[in-house]
């Protein structure tokens, strides 16, 4: 079955590093991502991550994928109050060849 | 070319009129997903093509929904006798057939009254 689960809520201070987790049940998926999106837009791709790596840095994000656990994490760091949004985290399944998504973290940071 | 584009962005329309929404995807990608956003929640699938051929409708599409991509390149969703439950955001992704980089649009959201 396909599932993905997000806590709904993380709060930081600006600065702080930020660690944004999710886990998924299908074993066969290829590619797991991570959107962004703020009020009233749409879906900003921030990274994704192919099945067969483990980590994958891009700037301040940095992508965690532990494969056993099924575990993906996000991390941002520096966090600044321009990155308060809702985080997606979605998986593309081969098999079904289409994205299941989690219902979203939503990230407040502070000044 | 910038990215997925849809129109229109916004649509207010009385319970029981048909909507139609259109999406051009980037234009070497061969495959354009569609999507629905509700409050709260995260996207939920509702079809997707390769090319011209629709490969997956999600369970989410009743008869009154209907897609098409006829040339390969844009697509729209129509919407026929909308009700209240319609209203939501429609988003539209494309990517390659390879997969990996998958770009959405910035949706169309639907208010039926």
């Amino acid at each position: 079955g396909e599932d993905v689960e997000q806590s709904l809520f993380l709060s930081v201070r600006e600065g702080d590093s930020s660690v944004i987790n999710c886990t998924y049940t299908d074993s066969s998926s290829t590619y797991l991502y991570w959107y962004k999106q703020e009020p009233g837009a749409g879906l900003q791709l921030l990274t994704y991550i192919f099945s067969n790596m483990d980590m994958k840095q891009d700037q301040r994000l940095t992508v965690l994928l532990n494969k056993k656990d099924k575990h993906l994490s996000l991390r941002i760091a520096d966090t600044q109050t321009g990155d308060s949004a809702i985080y997606f985290c979605a998986e593309l399944n081969t098999g079904f060849q289409k994205l299941v998504f989690g219902t979203g973290t939503r990230l407040l940071v502070s000044p | 070319d910038t990215g997925v584009s849809q129109d229109p962005r916004h649509k207010i329309t009385k319970r029981g009129q048909n909507v139609t929404f259109r999406c051009d995807p980037i234009s070497e990608h061969n495959r354009l997903y569609w999507y629905r956003q509700t409050l709260g929640q995260g996207p939920e699938f509702l079809t997707y093509f390769q090319n011209e051929a629709q490969l997956e409708k999600s369970r989410l599409l009743s008869d009154r929904f209907s897609a098409e991509r006829p040339k390969g390149s844009f697509s729209t969703l129509e919407i026929q006798r909308t009700e209240q439950g319609d209203s939501a955001m429609y988003l539209c992704a494309s990517s390659t057939i390879a997969g990996g980089e998958l770009f959405f649009g910035e949706g169309s959201r639907l208010t039926v009254l």
